[in-house]
């Protein structure tokens, strides 16, 4: 699976847009864009994946570059409750490729 | 909907003892994977099940563990005797589908302490 890059930590207004890049620039054309976060004590939450367009769904948008060399997700209206760590996850699609590998992620913080 | 539900939540023992932990996947999930977590070495997965057989148990520590899917809606991961490294957060996740790359969906986890 292709490796990613993500900032460490970032900072979001309460109610604005909260953009989370990840870098992966050695993404195969068969690998998946996956993001998952993990607030504190919590387990894994899964909020959205795509391949080459972006995507939206009731939790976020996923932009995903032309080259598929970088992806934003998008959480447009950010809360208290999306502080958490995000975590950009490339997956190959095709059997075998089961395991989830988190990285670091960034840990968001939402400030009131 | 009833997500991943496991349990217990948290679970202190001494070290020596049989610890079970207990997963009840989402239903209709044909996937369950028991992974393992800890700031030293993140995100770990033991082992994966397709239709309640074990396909890939390669991530299972040692002869230590062991896990059961009896049926489609229950699992257990066994460890038998707990060792203080054994402390960490166990999550069950599961999925539909045939290949295991589907999106998986987590439960909240049990906490585990080995005294």
């Amino acid at each position: 699976d292709a490796k990613t890059t993500q900032p460490t930590s970032m900072d979001c207004a309460e109610g604005r847009a909260a953009n989370l890049p990840c870098n992966h620039s050695t993404i195969s054309g068969n690998e998946y864009v996956y993001w998952y976060r993990q607030i504190h004590s919590q387990g894994p939450q899964y909020i959205i994946h795509g391949l080459k367009n972006n995507e939206t769904n009731e939790m976020a948008s996923l932009i995903i570059t032309e080259d598929r060399k970088s992806s934003t997700l998008i959480l447009p209206h950010a809360t208290l409750r999306d502080t958490a760590v995000y975590y950009c996850i490339v997956r190959v699609a095709g059997a075998g490729s089961y395991q989830l590998t988190f990285g670091k992620g960034t840990k968001l913080s939402v400030i009131p | 909907d009833a997500g991943v539900i496991q349990s217990p939540r948290h679970e202190v023992t001494e070290m020596g003892q049989e610890v079970t932990l207990r997963c009840k996947p989402i239903s209709g999930h044909n996937s369950l994977f028991w992974y393992r977590q800890t700031m030293m070495r993140g995100l770990e997965l033991l082992i994966y099940f397709n239709n309640n057989v074990p396909i890939d148990d390669s991530g299972m520590p040692e002869d230590r563990f062991s896990a059961k899917m009896p049926n489609a809606s229950f699992s257990t991961l066994k460890i038998q005797p707990s060792e203080p490294r054994d402390s960490a957060v166990y999550f069950c996740a599961s999925s539909f589908g045939e290949t295991g790359v589907e999106t998986q969906y987590f439960g909240p986890g049990t906490r585990l302490l080995v005294l």
